[in-house]
């Protein structure tokens, strides 16, 4: 199995509303990432989880709290979000790493998420 | 911002032809990667070439890392109609992998 599920592929939330995004692997990565794309925009990285302790955050609002419950699981919460978040939110995984990344990256379908 | 940029921007080729794209970026790296997007959904890696390579093949696609002008190439040989897509560079450097601007590919039949 070499997929990464996401879900959902849709989200449509207002400004006041809580909501989750997930990510799931069985490869057995041990390093997961958080993207988010603008159309027409490369994807920018938002979070980095190595062995399910969170090792990097672009300074990312803390509107966006990521959670990584276990080695297969990764989440996105979402709270008071702008019209401007919206965006595709894609998820990726790759092998255990240590210091550096040297495997190819595999990515979810991505989340589209409209903020109303 | 250790973000690539890519040229160019946009390609629009026949079927049958070469396509080629241009990769540059800022810092030294482990690894420099290449993914396709279509649509606007998930991207698929494509191949990748670690700083000590200069050139690697992947069936109809060659890469090409010069690490001394820190720039890369994406050849994609006897295009085809199905290669209609978004295609970005990405350098790995420690934990991160960061994407460049990307290319537009339109392979029209």
């Amino acid at each position: 199995d070499t997929e990464v599920t996401q879900t959902p592929k849709h989200l449509v939330m207002g400004m006041t509303n809580k909501k989750s995004l997930k990510c799931e692997q069985h490869m057995g990565h041990r390093a997961m990432y958080w993207y988010k794309q603008k159309a027409k925009k490369p994807p920018e990285l938002m979070f980095v989880y190595s062995y399910e302790k969170l090792s990097i955050n672009e300074s990312v609002p803390s509107r966006f709290s990521p959670e990584c419950p276990n080695s297969s699981l990764l989440n996105l919460h979402l709270h008071a979000l702008q019209p401007e978040d919206s965006a595709l939110y894609l998820c990726a995984s790759t092998e255990g790493q240590g210091v550096s990344l040297h495997t190819e990256a595999f990515f979810g379908q991505g989340t589209r998420l409209t903020v109303v | 911002s250790q973000q690539g940029e890519e040229d160019p921007q946009a390609l629009s080729i026949q079927e049958g032809e070469n396509a080629t794209m241009n990769c540059s970026y800022k810092t030294s790296i482990n690894n420099l990667q290449w993914y396709r997007q279509n649509s606007g959904r998930g991207l698929v890696h494509l191949i990748l070439i670690r700083s000590n390579e200069r050139e690697k093949h992947s069936g109809r696609l060659r890469v090409t890392l010069d690490t001394s002008k820190k720039s890369s190439s994406l050849l994609i040989t006897a295009s085809r109609a199905a290669d209609t897509a978004s295609y970005f560079c990405a350098t790995a450097r420690f934990q991160k992998l960061v994407f460049g601007t990307g290319t537009r590919l339109l392979v029209s039949p």
